[in-house]
């Protein structure tokens, strides 16, 4: 596609309920990045996928959440469980190979629990 | 760790004024830098970056930044603003190939007429 595309753009779940966001990345980028960003704060490094290497998911909050991605292409963040503080945008990043610290974003989804 | 300080999470200032919004990194190896910009309801978009090369890095709608490695610093600058310019500004920081980007936790520029 033509950019980063994130679905679905907004997200209203009860206190406890599972979310499954998805990003599909721009073609053929073989990083993807997922960051949170909370009311009035910076973006939260979550989790970042790197062609088939291992990803770093030294940045996921707790163990409700966990993401997955499909060979180079969608990926899917998951939050078990949720509570009022995961509310935030959530927002995924695609790079190529050779510019891999240069990040397309989506538009993000905005997450509310209630 | 890797970090990112901005100075200020709001600056104000006049149109056709200089526009300064400043970034420190923590580095004890050279960084790659650069600044984001997000406009009111849009996604983030790249601004500018450093690799290597020459410090002085221009980027769009007239906005430059200098790596200043005795500094640690990569401060943004814009000669003039113009009131298109209010929006959310991020530093970011990667110290390895590949590695994640590390994000300030940004300014918020406002433009007065």
């Amino acid at each position: 596609g033509a950019g980063v595309s994130q679905s679905p753009s907004n997200k209203v779940t009860e206190k406890g309920k599972d979310v499954e966001l998805r990003c599909d990345p721009i073609s053929g980028h073989t990083a993807l990045y997922w960051y949170r960003q909370r009311l009035g704060q910076g973006l939260e490094f979550l989790i970042y996928f790197q062609g088939n290497s291992a990803p770093d998911k030294s940045g996921l909050p707790s163990d409700r959440f966990s993401a997955e991605r499909t060979g180079e292409s969608v990926s899917t963040l998951t939050i078990q469980r949720t509570q009022q503080e995961d509310s935030a945008v959530y927002l995924c990043a695609s790079s190529t190979r050779d510019r891999v610290n240069e990040a397309f974003f989506g538009q993000g989804t905005r997450l509310t629990v209630v | 760790a890797q970090s990112v300080t901005q100075l200020g999470s709001h600056v104000s200032v006049s149109e056709g004024a200089l526009v300064l919004l400043r970034c420190n990194y923590s580095s004890s190896v050279p960084p790659y830098l650069f600044w984001y910009v997000q406009y009111p309801n849009q996604g983030l978009q790249l601004l500018l970056k450093y690799t290597t090369g020459a410090t002085l890095v221009k980027g769009i709608n007239g906005f430059e930044a200098e790596f200043k490695k005795s500094e640690t610093s990569f401060h943004l600058t814009k000669p003039s603003a113009h009131m298109s310019d209010a929006a959310e500004y991020f530093c970011a920081v990667s110290y390895i190939y590949g590695n994640k980007l590390v994000f300030g936790a940004g300014t918020i520029l406002r433009v007065k007429s």
